[in-house]
C-alpha cells in the first residue's frame, strides 16, 4: 500500500465551486506540506504543517486554506474554485530529525490530484 | 529572498554522463537536495549534500561547493529510464532560522536519447 495517498486523482470542477483535496499518509510523519505544480514553474508550497496544531502559510496561499485533521490527515480546500487554479497538486511528508542530518530534507510525495478547474 | 537556478532543459545520448547545475541565493543554508520526477509522476528524493564535496549513490553522485552557491547532480551511464526532471532545493531560512521548508528550483528536464 502506497505511504502517501491522495483523493481524488483526478478532478473537473467549475468556477465558484468549493472543492477538497485529501491526503493521508502511514509514515508516522509529524509534517506535511501542500504543494502546486505548473507547467515551467517547478513546485510551489502553498501550506505546511509540523504537526497538529502547527498550520503555515506558503509561497501562495491565497485562495486556499487547510485542515490538519489527525497527524495522518491533511486536507486542501478551495472556497472559491478559479481556472488560474488548475495544477497538479501534491501532498508530500516529512519527519524531523534535526541538525544536519540528510534525512531532514527527504520528503515524501503522495501520487498528485490533477485538478482543472472550467 | 531565497531563489535557485537550473538549466531547463538539457539532452544526452545512452551510456553517457550528464551533469546538471543549481546555483542558489539563500539568505541561510543547511543543504542542497535533488528530486527526480517522472512526466505527471511523484517527485522523489535522489541526493542531500549539508557539506562541501561529493555524494556517491550508484550511477547518480551530488556535488556541493558552499562558497561557490553551486551544486551538481551527475548522472553516469544514462539509460533511457532517467529521462525526467530533475529538481534542487534548499531549505527554507528566516532571520529566526531554519523553517523546515523546502524552497524547489523550476527543474531540468533530461531527454535521453537512444
Amino acid at each position: 500500500d502506497a505511504d502517501v495517498t491522495q483523493t481524488p486523482r483526478n478532478r473537473i470542477t467549475k468556477t465558484g465551486k468549493r472543492i477538497m483535496l485529501e491526503c493521508s499518509q502511514t509514515k508516522g510523519h509529524d509534517r506535511m506540506y501542500w504543494y502546486r505544480q505548473d507547467p515551467g514553474l517547478g513546485l510551489r508550497l502553498i501550506y505546511y504543517s509540523f504537526d497538529v496544531k502547527d498550520i503555515n502559510k506558503g509561497e501562495i496561499s491565497d485562495g486556499y486554506s487547510v485542515s490538519r485533521q489527525a497527524q495522518a490527515k491533511f486536507s486542501l480546500s478551495l472556497e472559491s474554485a478559479i481556472p488560474n487554479q488548475t495544477a497538479l497538486y501534491f501532498c508530500a511528508t516529512s519527519d524531523f530529525s534535526g541538525g544536519r542530518s540528510g534525512r531532514v530534507d527527504e520528503q515524501f510525495f503522495g501520487p498528485g490530484t490533477r485538478l482543472t478547474v472550467l | 529572498g531565497q531563489s535557485l537556478e537550473q538549466p531547463s532543459e538539457v539532452t544526452a545520448v545512452e551510456g553517457a554522463i550528464v551533469q546538471i547545475n543549481c546555483t542558489y541565493q539563500t539568505s541561510g543554508f543547511y543543504g542542497l537536495s535533488w528530486y527526480q520526477q517522472h512526466d505527471g509522476g511523484a517527485p522523489t528524493f535522489l541526493s542531500y549534500n549539508a557539506l562541501d564535496g561529493l555524494e556517491e549513490t550508484g550511477r547518480f553522485s551530488s556535488f556541493l561547493s558552499r562558497s561557490d552557491s553551486y551544486g551538481y547532480l551527475l548522472l553516469q551511464e544514462l539509460q533511457m529510464k532517467d529521462s525526467a526532471s530533475y529538481f534542487c532545493a534548499v531549505r527554507g531560512y528566516t532571520g529566526s532560522g531554519n523553517t523546515g521548508k523546502l524552497i524547489f528550483g523550476q527543474g531540468t528536464t533530461l531527454q535521453v536519447k537512444p
